[in-house]
């Protein structure tokens, strides 16, 4: 199994810029996350996705901040614009949830380190 | 709102020795708790996890606890190896499936 993909693995870019994060899921979950670590606060979710419709998106800092599931392979998480402040490792994750998937664990990808200068 | 504290935040130990990471959360309703482990650079490794109705898991040397009444749990490494240096992360799922996070115990074992 190919496990969580995410590119670019880096990425720099100048502040004001539009950055995009992609994620491809492990193949038959149906539940995707998008999560933020920084030294200061740690991991922190940012939105999920069940069956690729959004659920939860309390956790978006901003309306700088947007995520999409166009499908179940595929997702994207989109900065603009951009702010040094957004500087962290941006990780996507994937599971199997809902009932009678109570011990599946969520597989991350290796995330992507984002400076913004 | 649910909170995950992880004590020690860091710990230094000899090779050889049994180590026990601690876990606590503040809301008791989750439906499960997990064991990550993080090297630098790397994703989160899931290592163990622990449904709401259970009270262990084990894999290998690695063995973990869930007291959900008290809000508490335990990973516990026997025979410490210098493989074991990483951070180790803790996490409790609520519905849906999301994951409040611990800040995490980084461990260094000295050969």
């Amino acid at each position: 199994d190919a496990g969580v993909i995410q590119s670019p693995r880096h990425e720099v870019t100048e502040m004001g810029q539009e950055v995009t994060l992609r994620c491809k899921p492990i193949s038959g979950h149906n539940s995707l996350f998008w999560y933020r670590q920084t030294m200061m606060r740690g991991l922190e979710l940012l939105i999920y996705f069940n069956n690729n419709v959004p659920i939860d998106d309390s956790g978006m800092p901003e309306d700088r901040f947007s995520a999409k599931m166009p499908n179940a392979s595929f997702s994207t998480l989109k900065i603009q614009p951009s702010e040094p402040r957004d500087s962290a490792v941006y990780f996507c994750a994937s599971s199997l949830t809902g009932t009678g998937y109570s011990n599946q664990p969520q597989h991350f990808g290796d995330g992507t380190r984002l400076s913004i200068l | 709102k649910q909170e995950v504290t992880q004590i020690p935040a860091a710990l230094s130990v000899p090779e050889g020795e049994n180590l026990v990471l601690n876990c606590s959360f503040t809301d008791s309703a989750i439906y499960n708790l997990q064991w990550f482990r993080q090297d630098p650079g790397k994703g989160l490794t899931s290592l163990l996890l622990i449904q709401s109705s259970q009270r262990e898991q084990t894999s290998g040397r690695l063995n973990a606890s869930l007291d959900k009444s008290s809000g508490r749990s335990t990973l516990y490494i026997a025979a410490s190896q210098p493989g074991d240096s990483a951070t180790y992360l803790c996490a409790v799922s609520g519905q849906g499936g999301k994951l409040i996070f611990g800040q995490g115990t980084e461990l260094s074992v000295k050969p």
